[in-house]
This record gives C-alpha cells, sequence and structure tokens, in this order.
C-alpha cells in the first residue's frame, strides 16, 4: 500500500510569517511529487511540482524533495491570510497519483 | 481558459438508483481520473483512463463503472448507489506526459438516501 502522510493541522502562522508543511511517502520508486491547495468548499488546483532533489521556487512558495528521506515539503513566505487552506501533498509512482490527507493551514492577521 | 466541467455540481439519489456523472475537459488531455473525497479520508482513486475507451481501477473501484468513449468525455457510474456511496466526486484531466499535473472539475456532492 503506497502511503503519504501529512500532518492534519491545523497550522497557525501569524500573518507575514514562513509556513512550513510537510510530507513523507512510503515508495521509494515515487518519481514525481506535487502540492495542491484546497479553498474550503473548492476543488484542489495545483501549485507545485518537484521532480528532483533540492529545492525549487515559485514567487512566496518553495518546495523541498529529499528522495533519502523520502520527505516533501512546502514552505510559504510572508504568509497571508488568503494563503488559509488545505494543502495536499501528492506522490506519483508508476502511473497513479497518491494523495496525502491534507494539512490545514490558517494564516492569521 | 482550460476547464474541466462537471454535469452536476448537488444530486440527491435514493439507496438502488442509477447514477451517471458526467465529466468533460477542453484542454485536449489524454488522461482522465476520478476521485471521491471524503473528510478523514481524503481523496481516493476511483478509476482513471489514458486513452479513449481505456480504463484502469483505482484504489476503490468497487460498486463503481466508468466510460470513456470520446476523449474530452469520462463518465462515471453507480449502477445500484448506496448510503456509503455519499461523497464529493472530483473528475480531473492531465495530459500525457505530465500525469501528475491534474485539473480539476468543481465537483459533484451526491447524497445517497
Amino acid at each position: 500500500q503506497k502511503e503519504v502522510e501529512q500532518n492534519s493541522g491545523p497550522l497557525s502562522v501569524p500573518e507575514g510569517a514562513i509556513a512550513s508543511l510537510n510530507c513523507t511517502y512510503s515508495d521509494r520508486g515515487s518519481q514525481s511529487f506535487f502540492w495542491y491547495r484546497q479553498y474550503s468548499g473548492k476543488s484542489p488546483e495545483l501549485i507545485m511540482s518537484i521532480y528532483s532533489n533540492g529545492d525549487k521556487e515559485d514567487g512566496r512558495f518553495t518546495a523541498q524533495l529529499n528522495k533519502a528521506s523520502q520527505y516533501v515539503s512546502l514552505l510559504i513566505r510572508d504568509s497571508q491570510p488568503s494563503d488559509s487552506a488545505t494543502y495536499l501533498c501528492a506522490v506519483n509512482a508508476g502511473n497513479m497519483l497518491t494523495f496525502g490527507g491534507g494539512t490545514r493551514l490558517m494564516v492569521k492577521p | 481558459d482550460v476547464k474541466v466541467t462537471q454535469s452536476s455540481r448537488y444530486l440527491v439519489k435514493r439507496t438502488g438508483e442509477k447514477v451517471f456523472l458526467e465529466c468533460v475537459q477542453d484542454m485536449d488531455h489524454e488522461n482522465m481520473f476520478w476521485y471521491r473525497q471524503d473528510p478523514g479520508l481524503g481523496l481516493r482513486l476511483i478509476y482513471f483512463s489514458y486513452d479513449v475507451k481505456m480504463k484502469e481501477k483505482g484504489d476503490i473501484p468497487e460498486g463503481y463503472s466508468v466510460s470513456r468513449e470520446k476523449k474530452e468525455r469520462f463518465s462515471l457510474i453507480l449502477e445500484s448507489a448506496s448510503t456509503n456511496q455519499t461523497s464529493m466526486y472530483l473528475c480531473a484531466s492531465s495530459s500525457g506526459q505530465n500525469t501528475g499535473e491534474l485539473f480539476f472539475g468543481e465537483g459533484s456532492r451526491l447524497t445517497v438516501l
């Protein structure tokens, strides 16, 4: 059984702080990794993808991948109240994408 | 603007009824997926398709079937709805080279009484 684990939260951070979201996965054969954001009552939307070890930055978002430790993280700099949402980690091994349960982030003004 | 459209946002059905959920994408994507999302259980893959008339079982295919007669359309069928199929159903699509970069529809919330 391929597993993707996330702390369900809520993770509460003050506005302007860095939010750090973490994800571990069980399948060492996993090749690609994704972060989706889901606002309450809405569908998930892709915000970051990462395919190789290291960091990938896109605006205020940085995805970090460590395949040896089977660990993916998402950093959100200068967190805004509009970042309050559930963040889903997803891992692709072979031809199926497996989602974690999501971490609920709350950014307080 | 790219779009994945699900036919019904809200449905209420009775136990034993046949239910059709339809999904259409306008991005010429090869891959299409049906997920269900439940509190505490996250997103679970029901079925997916990589090509017309092709289907593969996901993690929880029992009680469901699918149809893909045209590239842009992927239908989910509940032959005989049961109360444990009350859920949010999400359709998604992706291109052949980027199978994990999914575009989701708005979802169909199904209640089975």
